[in-house]
């Protein structure tokens, strides 16, 4: 799987938004970018996943560039509980990407104040 | 009810023994996976397994080793456990060619 490159932490204010970037500048036509969260203490938890248009679903958007070598995970109005590492990863779904299993890399570590 | 889960949630073992660990899904998902998280918090995939095809990630010793039942279940069975294999072991499971990664809650593994 092509690599991403993520901020190491952020911090943000509860009830703002949160803009969480990724580069993936050598990212190719058939990658997908999926991206995942981890809250302390528990598994990763899938936040959504888009190809080439931006993508909306209850917990996040994403945005992805015209060039597709960046994207940008949009958390609406950031709470407490979205305090969690956030991994950008792509996944090719051809060539047997999915049976590889996804790729992790350090991820951004989101702080959320008070 | 819930999507995957595994068993058992924490493990305290000696070195040398020998210990399971198990995973199910009820997605409906043809492919599960075997994860480690080290102290460092570092994500990485020891195994896949789609239609008794066995991805094996090379930097996994052959001490671990995964066995399917059927395609709901992906045990984990650890053979001669060092101190070096402490970690929290999550399963996986996705439909290969779409969709998101379902995640296990994990299990704490201790080698004492």
């Amino acid at each position: 799987d092509a690599k991403t490159t993520q901020p190491n932490s952020m911090e943000s204010n509860e009830e703002e938004p949160v803009h969480l970037p990724c580069n993936h500048s050598t990212i190719s036509g058939t990658d997908y970018i999926h991206w995942y969260r981890q809250l302390p203490s528990q598994g990763p938890e899938y936040v959504i996943h888009g190809l080439t248009s931006n993508v909306n679903n209850r917990m996040a958007s994403l945005a992805i560039a015209e060039d597709r070598k960046s994207s940008t995970l949009i958390l609406h109005r950031a709470t407490l509980r979205d305090a969690a590492v956030y991994y950008c990863i792509l996944r090719d779904v051809l060539g047997g990407g999915g049976a590889d299993g996804l790729t992790f890399g350090k991820g951004t570590h989101l702080i959320i104040q008070p | 009810d819930t999507a995957v889960s595994q068993t058992p949630k924490y493990l305290v073992t000696q070195m040398g023994n020998d210990k399971s660990i198990k995973c199910e899904q009820n997605l409906g998902h043809d492919t599960m996976y075997w994860y480690k998280q080290d102290s460092k918090k570092f994500l990485k995939i020891m195994f896949s397994y789609n239609n008794k095809e066995l991805i094996i990630n090379e930097t996994v010793p052959n001490r671990f080793s995964p066995k399917s039942p059927d395609k709901a279940h992906l045990n984990l069975h650890i053979n001669s456990l060092e101190l070096g294999d402490s970690a929290v072991y999550f399963c996986a499971s996705s439909q290969m060619t779409r969709g998101g990664y379902t995640f296990g809650s994990g299990t704490r593994l201790t080698v004492v």
